[in-house]
């Protein structure tokens, strides 16, 4: 079954507001990623955070490893937030693959 | 910032016809990696490689062979194409020591 789920599967969000992204582990975690693909496809990583909170500007990733889940705060969205966020785990063995979640899609309207 | 790239960009294939994938990377690591995304869905795993000369397989590799002739390269065929195999294709690679992968563009593949 699916390893990895994300929630919700998709967001509209008024400019200015905020959102949590979620994303949860039927497995245990050996890490995780959060990376933000532009509407044209391209993957950019925004966190590498197997555990704790990192913030990188108006973005915060938290992850809680005996909880098995992992979060994406947006703070202030903008309409440049728009398009998909993917969450993925690193997998233990398989040359350290990531196995990725269905992905949340946002749309920050002005 | 690591760079990798892939070619083409873009396809349209007959069904049945042979496709030949291509990555690069020119930041010398050790892990590649081949995932597809069908519309609406996350990444898969196709084939992976971590060293030179070896490939190994991944999640979904049925229909498809992966190549890395050298560390640089990493390439993904499709002998036969079929319709199912229209997806965008994704290469990725990752230093031995550290822990972040990093993404080509991608290439957009149309069979028909």
């Amino acid at each position: 079954g699916q390893q990895v789920q994300q929630s919700p599967a998709s967001l509209v969000l008024q400019e200015g507001e905020n959102a949590e992204l979620q994303c949860n582990f039927s497995t245990s975690l050996n890490s995780m990623q959060w990376f933000y693909q532009r509407p044209g496809g391209s993957l950019v990583s925004l966190f590498y955070n197997p555990s704790g909170t990192k913030q990188s500007g108006r973005l915060t990733s938290t992850t809680v490893i005996k909880e098995r889940r992992s979060s994406l705060h947006i703070s202030s969205s903008q309409t440049t937030d728009s398009g998909t966020y993917l969450c993925a785990m690193e997998r233990g063995q398989g040359g350290r693959a990531l196995i990725f979640g269905t992905g949340t899609t946002v749309s920050v309207s002005p | 910032e690591a760079a990798v790239t892939q070619s083409p960009r873009s396809k349209v294939a007959v069904t049945g016809g042979k496709v030949t994938l291509s990555c690069h990377q020119t930041n010398n690591h050790d892990y590649m990696y081949w995932y597809r995304q069908d519309t609406g869905h996350g990444l898969r795993l196709i084939h992976y490689s971590y060293v030179a000369d070896s490939t190994e397989k991944g999640d979904i590799p049925d229909g498809y062979k992966a190549s890395r002739p050298s560390q640089e390269n990493f390439s993904l065929i499709l002998e036969l194409a079929s319709l199912s195999q229209t997806a965008v294709y994704f290469c990725a690679s990752r230093p031995r020591a550290q822990d972040t992968q990093y993404f080509g563009p991608g290439t957009r593949l149309l069979v028909l």
